[in-house]
């Protein structure tokens, strides 16, 4: 029954490592996001994807990479993660049109250490 | 650009006190504008929108009122509930940042018993 889904809720890992998050809707919509929250709360948009097509491609280093192997999917792959990507991942997807009414995933909390 | 200034958390209320949450905003053309909440280990949910000035929007007890001469958004309840303890970001969009939506920095708010 869950609208957007996540996979880890936690992950916790070692600098240099490569990870992986995923993210799931059975909303139908056909836009996925993906956003990064850091300690204070602050939200910054990452990616956007609209029927598998990347929208949205803020400054973010190249070692964050999106994949959207269908339109219910998007996942986010981060090589050679550093300190400095703790944080908390959201995933968000929105109905073509209503881009303002996005609907969150549970968050994945991400601390490397 | 487009940017959403709130008031800084954290705001500590006793339970039934008015809650007023600042907001102003700076856009060209004509944005839409939101309200989103987070409870705790939650993501964002959409609380209300207004789409046009002087439009009000309201749910679950709370409003806020599309002001244009002021570009402001405040959001307001006449009595908050503990169970309003979240973050609460006021948010904008419109087709000059090709919809994508740009969330203030959010305003925590606890109320205690």
């Amino acid at each position: 029954d869950t609208a957007v889904s996540q996979t880890p809720k936690y992950l916790v890992t070692q600098m240099g490592n490569d990870k992986s998050i995923k993210c799931e809707q059975n909303l139908g919509h056909d836009t996925m996001y993906w956003y990064k929250q850091d300690s204070k709360k602050f939200l910054k948009i990452m990616f956007s994807y609209n029927n598998k097509e990347l929208i949205i491609n803020e400054t973010v280093p190249n070692r964050f990479s999106p994949k959207s192997p269908d339109k219910a999917h998007l996942n986010l792959h981060i090589n050679s993660l550093e300190l400095g990507d703790s944080a908390v991942y959201f995933c968000a997807s929105s109905r073509l049109g209503r881009e303002y009414e996005q609907y969150f995933g549970p968050g994945t909390r991400l601390t490397v250490t | 650009g487009n940017s959403v200034t709130q008031m800084e958390g954290p705001v500590t209320l006793s339970e039934e006190a008015f809650l007023t949450i600042n907001c102003t905003y700076t856009a060209t053309g004509y944005p839409s504008l939101f309200w989103y909440v987070q409870y705790p280990g939650e993501g964002l949910q959409l609380l209300l929108k207004a789409t046009k000035a002087d439009d009000k929007g309201s749910n679950k007890g709370f409003e806020a009122t599309y002001r244009k001469e002021t570009t402001s958004f405040h959001l307001e309840k006449g009595s908050v509930q503990v169970s309003d303890s979240a973050v609460y970001f006021c948010a904008l969009s419109s087709q000059t940042s090709y919809d994508k939506v740009i969330f203030g920095p959010g305003t925590s708010l606890s109320v205690i018993p």
